[in-house]
């Protein structure tokens, strides 16, 4: 059982530069989420999914497009990459939302880390 | 604004010793509080998860307590071990459509041999 896998786990891009985050998982999860994790800050969510086809503006969304076209994908994509962009991203799962404690409970993935030079 | 504030931002204890990590919060409506374990490079883990009417909870070595009426949680660790080291985030979450989580900045926590 692999749980929430991202690909790719490293990434060094170029100002301007498109590229897309696959995350995926095998547990049936209806929420998927994205964060990103920079130094002395907590995670932030940049989108989140309540469940196929369905996608949701987080904190900080702004120059991220995402995609749920599976239940089990969540796509991050960012179209033209700046340096303000360089960070961990995470994506995690849920079987729903943060509500309910028994069924809120995030499982993350290993993470993807991003430089934009 | 919803906020998470953790203290210490880092410590360093010495194997086999005891150590309390805080987390204040100003969200609001509460719903319930994690508490996460993050390895250097790897994803958090969930320790615990505790509702309004919980004050303690344990997971081994773990023990998190709550008190909602000063929005205040604590995390002990007991005679810690090498592989306590790393970075623990508490995280509440409120009353509210949608993932309404809030995270604190974690405290990284390094226990030497």
């Amino acid at each position: 059982n692999a749980g929430v896998t991202q690909t790719p786990k490293f990434r060094v891009l170029k100002t301007g530069q498109s590229m897309t985050l696959l995350c995926a998982q095998d547990m049936n999860h209806e929420y998927m989420y994205w964060y990103r994790q920079d130094p002395g800050m907590g995670l932030r969510l940049i989108h989140y999914s309540v469940g196929e086809g369905t996608t949701a503006k987080g904190e900080v969304p702004d120059g991220y497009n995402v995609s749920r076209l599976k239940k089990q994908n969540f796509l991050l994509g960012l179209e033209s990459a700046a340096p303000s962009q360089t960070s961990v991203y995470f994506c995690a799962s849920s079987i729903a939302g943060g509500l309910n404690p028994n069924t809120g409970e995030l499982f993350f993935g290993e993470g993807s880390r991003l430089t934009v030079l | 604004k919803n906020q998470v504030e953790q203290s210490p931002q880092s410590l360093i204890i010495l194997e086999g010793k005891n150590c309390t990590l805080q987390c204040n919060y100003t969200v609001s409506p509460f719903s319930n509080l994690r508490w996460y374990k993050q390895d250097t490079g790897r994803g958090p883990v969930s320790l615990t998860i505790m509702t309004f009417s919980e004050n303690t909870k344990s997971n081994g070595r773990y023990t998190a307590t709550l008190d909602a009426d000063t929005k205040q949680s604590s995390l002990h660790i007991t005679a810690s071990q090498l592989s306590d080291s790393a970075s623990y985030i508490c995280v509440v979450s409120a009353k509210a459509a949608g993932n309404k989580l809030t995270f604190g900045g974690g405290t990284r926590v390094l226990v030497k041999p």
